[in-house]
């Protein structure tokens, strides 16, 4: 298994919902990530697990909230978004901490209304 | 703060052409530097992976240069198809870190 697994595809909520993207991996990889692009921006950085520890926050405001809950998976929590907040939430993993067999998901589109 | 610009922003040919796809960044102390490929509304597709200590890597059609020096890549697609319409986006990592950077990206379209 050579890939990263994203649900839902699709996701429309409220401001005043809560909801959870899902990302799954079965290639051992032990870090894992989440990215945020914006329609035609280049993707960006939000979190990054390494063994299954959060490494990396890129000063994301607390409505988002991660959970990697074992090293084949990793959750994104939602709560209280703003319509800004619309965009493709990447997850990816790779094979360390260095980088090496970056793989990522084919994303979730989130639309907030 | 590593900032990575790719040339051109869009780029329209025919079928058939050779085309040279740019990326520049600002601090050479990568770990290594990648290709990827995005279509519309999708996930990134990994191309080539050129590690710092690298010049070169070669995959079919694709050839990808690491000048770290200079802070410069390109990626070159021989005999471009209709089907290499999408996003380039080449991205770095920087030297103990597993942060993408990415590029601004190009958008491509190869005509019939």
């Amino acid at each position: 298994d050579t890939e990263v697994t994203q649900t839902p595809k699709h996701l429309v909520m409220g401001m005043t919902n809560k909801k959870s993207l899902k990302c799954e991996q079965h290639m051992g990889h032990r870090a894992m990530y989440w990215y945020k692009q914006k329609a035609k921006k280049p993707p960006e950085l939000m979190f990054v697990y390494s063994y299954e520890k959060l490494s990396i926050n890129e000063s994301v405001p607390s409505r988002f909230s991660p959970e990697c809950p074992n090293s084949s998976l990793l959750n994104l929590h939602l709560h209280a978004l703003q319509p800004e907040d619309s965009a493709l939430y990447l997850c990816a993993s790779s094979q360390d901490n260095r980088g090496v067999g970056y793989t990522f998901g084919s994303g979730t589109r989130l639309t907030v209304v | 703060k590593q900032e990575v610009t790719q040339i051109p922003a869009a780029l329209s040919v025919p079928e058939g052409e050779n085309l040279v796809l740019n990326c520049s960044f600002t601090d050479s102390a990568i770990y290594n530097l990648q290709w990827f490929r995005q279509d519309p509304g999708k996930g990134l597709t990994s191309l080539l992976l050129i590690q710092s200590s690298q010049r070169e890597q070669t995959s079919g059609r694709l050839n990808a240069s690491l000048d770290k020096s200079s802070g410069r890549s390109t990626l070159y697609i021989a005999a471009s198809q209709p089907g290499d319409s999408a996003t380039y986006l080449c991205a770095v990592i920087k030297g103990g870190g597993n942060k993408l950077t990415f590029g601004t990206g190009t958008q491509l379209k190869v005509e019939l």
